[in-house]
């Protein structure tokens, strides 16, 4: 069964420390896997994404990572801010139908405190 | 920024209502999309258009309907809404001509069903 696993479920940080999410899955044939940020009462805004030969990739402060051959990935955040307070999203595509299918997590529920 | 808009942001119902909700892009996508989502959970796609004249049901059942008559528009029609309808529901659009076929998200819709 095709699935995506996120931990933790929720984390809280201080202001200005860096923090890793991190996102398994099982989803096959893969194709690609995004990142999505998602604030309250919003809708998902893509961060970063990667394909099968990229094993890293970095959007100022945020900075993706990928193992295939293990199918984790990591989001690491540097040196957080009171806006990356969020959910942050791991979506896997499989390509393995027409429709290109993505497979969502749940989400990390990030809190940054002052 | 996406140039993805929903209406209404937020809305309060009595049971057995119909109602719609809109969706409009204004970035030419042929895809779009709409998404069910609960607290804490992940995304459930519930219908997808490839075009104009063009829907399917996605993975989750849902009692909506969506019509595609225009390309930049996609709404989402409940007969008579239910309490079991209280949700956010998420439109999105993608660019079938790129790899990655990235989906940008409109800000959601916020239904209530007393």
């Amino acid at each position: 069964k095709n699935q995506v696993e996120q931990s933790p479920q929720s984390l809280i940080i201080l202001e200005g420390k860096n923090c890793t999410l991190q996102c398994n899955y099982t989803v096959s044939p893969f194709s690609n896997l995004r990142w999505y940020k998602q604030d309250t009462g919003r809708g998902p805004v893509s961060l970063t994404i990667m394909t099968f030969s990229e094993n890293t990739k970095s959007n100022g402060r945020y900075t993706a990572t990928l193992d295939a051959d293990t199918k984790q990935s990591s989001l690491h955040i540097t040196a957080s801010q009171l806006s990356d307070s969020a959910s942050y999203i791991c979506v896997v595509s499989d390509r393995g139908s027409t429709l290109g299918r993505l497979y969502f997590g749940r989400g990390t529920q990030l809190t940054v405190w002052p | 920024e996406a140039d993805i808009y929903q209406t209404p942001r937020y809305l309060v119902i009595g049971t057995g209502k119909k109602i719609t909700l809109e969706c409009s892009q204004t970035m030419g996508h042929d895809k779009m999309y709409w998404y069910q989502q609960d607290p804490g959970m992940e995304l459930h796609l519930i219908h997808y258009s490839y075009g104009v004249n063009s829907t399917e049901k996605g993975d989750l059942s849902s009692e909506s309907t969506v019509s595609r008559i225009r390309t930049e528009h996609f709404p989402l029609t409940l007969e008579s809404a239910r309490p079991s309808h209280t949700s956010q529901y998420l439109c999105a659009s993608s660019d079938a001509g790129t790899s990655t076929d990235t989906q940008y998200f409109g800000p959601g819709t916020r239904l209530t069903v007393l």
